[in-house]
């Protein structure tokens, strides 16, 4: 089955240094990898994709993540964290198999950046 | 980029009662849409998904005749919960793909979401 890991329920930082937030899938065939934030009360927000190509994929924001194949991993970075940042992180997968295209996510990551 | 909005973007009902929750594609018609439900700090759950002029596809687990999915156009999937109870407050967002070109390409956009409190 398609799924996400985010081992990390909760991430802390300091303004001005470098994040990482953590996510590894479990796919079959070629994954299609997604990150997400969302604030209080809002709906998602997308950040960035991989479907093909250069391993390091940069999105929204200063956000990247690289696309580790044989980590199975995905983490999104970036490299110097704002008070701003501060939001529910979700690294998702789309499920192509189906004709529907599901996307499934994984249990978020809190990133709380400190001034 | 495409906007999809739901209304209301939060509603407060008593228990017993039902309510509607509407998802609209703005600039671009879905054929397949999602609902999703998120219960505090907590991530997203697929609930069901949303094909237009045929019957809605739920995840195991969902009750279909708790939640009434309604597909009847390419730019509007509704959820109405049905016989609410305290236990059904929660989050609930819904997403609609665009197909991109002619493959099997889509991209997915999500709609603000819509906090349903039932007292």
């Amino acid at each position: 089955a398609q799924s996400v890991a985010q081992p990390e329920d909760q991430v802390n930082v300091a303004e001005g240094n470098p994040l990482t937030v953590k996510c590894t899938y479990s796919v079959s065939g070629n994954p299609y990898l997604f990150w997400y934030v969302q604030y209080p009360n809002r709906g998602l927000q997308f950040l960035l994709k991989y479907i093909t190509g250069d391993n390091l994929v940069k999105g929204s924001y200063g956000f990247e993540a690289e696309f580790n194949k044989s980590q199975t991993s995905f983490h999104l970075k970036k490299p110097s964290a704002l008070v701003s940042d501060s939001a529910l992180y979700f690294c998702a997968v789309r499920d192509i198999r189906t004709g529907g295209f599901k996307t499934i996510f994984g249990a978020g990551t809190r990133l709380f950046v400190k001034a | 980029g495409a906007v999809v909005s739901q209304h209301p973007s939060w509603v407060i009902c008593k228990s017993g009662t039902s309510v509607k929750i509407e998802c609209r594609s703005l600039d671009f018609q879905a054929t397949t849409m999602f609902w999703y439900r998120q219960f505090p700090k907590q991530s997203l759950m697929l609930m069901a998904t949303s094909n237009e002029g045929s019957k809605a596809t739920y995840e195991q687990g969902v009750e279909k005749d708790k939640f009434l999915i309604n597909h009847a156009s390419l730019t509007l999937s509704t959820l109405t919960v049905t016989s609410a109870h305290p236990e059904d407050s929660s989050f609930y967002i819904c997403s609609a793909n665009q197909q991109r070109g002619t493959g099997r390409s889509y991209e997915q956009y999500f709609g603000p979401g819509t906090r349903l409190t039932v007292t």
